[in-house]
């Protein structure tokens, strides 16, 4: 199963609203994480099952969609905010998308 | 405190042998698979494999498979390559996959610090 994130990068300001998306190459039902990467630091979960929040990830962060459409939103960006995002398809095995570098504007 | 502690960085010469490792604390290392991951310099993710520490199950991505092998007891998983290449050079994450038997959701909800590998003549 491939997994195509768009857009590949984004400038936003603090404050702004940012939408991600992943595309899955078949359906995946709701199997479907998303993960955020600070540069030099490990990932870090998110959202699982496609919109359910990570306990102590703060509630800006909401995911939706099913099937093969997913949508990585963030209500008001804010700084530590500036980082790359992945979506990951646990539906069989394991696939990352080419991940979303969200920077300043 | 529940993490997944990585051996430190290495640095290889090409053909040369390696086993990282990926040690378990504060849960019950056998409860959940272990994931690989690679990530290559400024690049993305990807999903290696994972293995079972209950019962030593691997399940290799088609694209490693052959390439490196995954290995684990009690406590710990392995990585091992026995003849790296400079291309093997990347950070490897090993993390943790919960699996919800009631609906079959699965996601990684923990990482180790990352290994860095770097094959250099």
């Amino acid at each position: 199963i491939q997994m195509t994130q768009s857009p590949s990068s984004l400038s936003a300001s603090v404050g702004d609203r940012v939408a991600i998306t992943c595309r899955a190459s078949e359906t995946i039902d709701t199997y479907l994480n998303w993960y955020q990467q600070r540069p030099g630091e490990a990932p870090k979960l998110l959202i699982f099952a496609a919109s359910h929040l990570q306990d102590g990830v703060p509630s800006r962060f909401s995911g939706s969609g099913s099937g093969t459409d997913f949508t990585l939103t963030i209500s008001s960006l804010q700084l530590e905010d500036f980082a790359t995002y992945y979506c990951q398809q646990s539906y069989s095995s394991g696939t990352f998308g080419q991940g979303t570098k969200v920077d300043i504007k | 405190e529940v993490q997944l502690v990585q051996s430190g960085a290495e640095i290889k010469k090409p053909g040369e042998s390696l086993k990282i490792s990926c040690a378990g604390l504060g849960y019950t290392f056998s409860d959940k698979w272990i994931v690989w991951v690679r990530q290559m310099a400024g690049k993305g993710l990807e999903w290696m494999g994972m293995v079972n520490p209950a019962d030593f199950d691997i399940r290799y991505s088609p694209s490693f498979r052959g390439q490196v092998t995954m290995s684990a007891d009690e406590s710990t998983a392995y990585l091992q390559w026995i003849s790296l290449k400079a291309s093997d050079t990347a950070i490897y994450y090993c993390a943790r996959r919960v699996f919800s038997d009631y609906d079959r959701h699965n996601w990684i909800d923990l990482w180790g610090q990352g290994t860095l590998v770097t094959v250099s003549s």
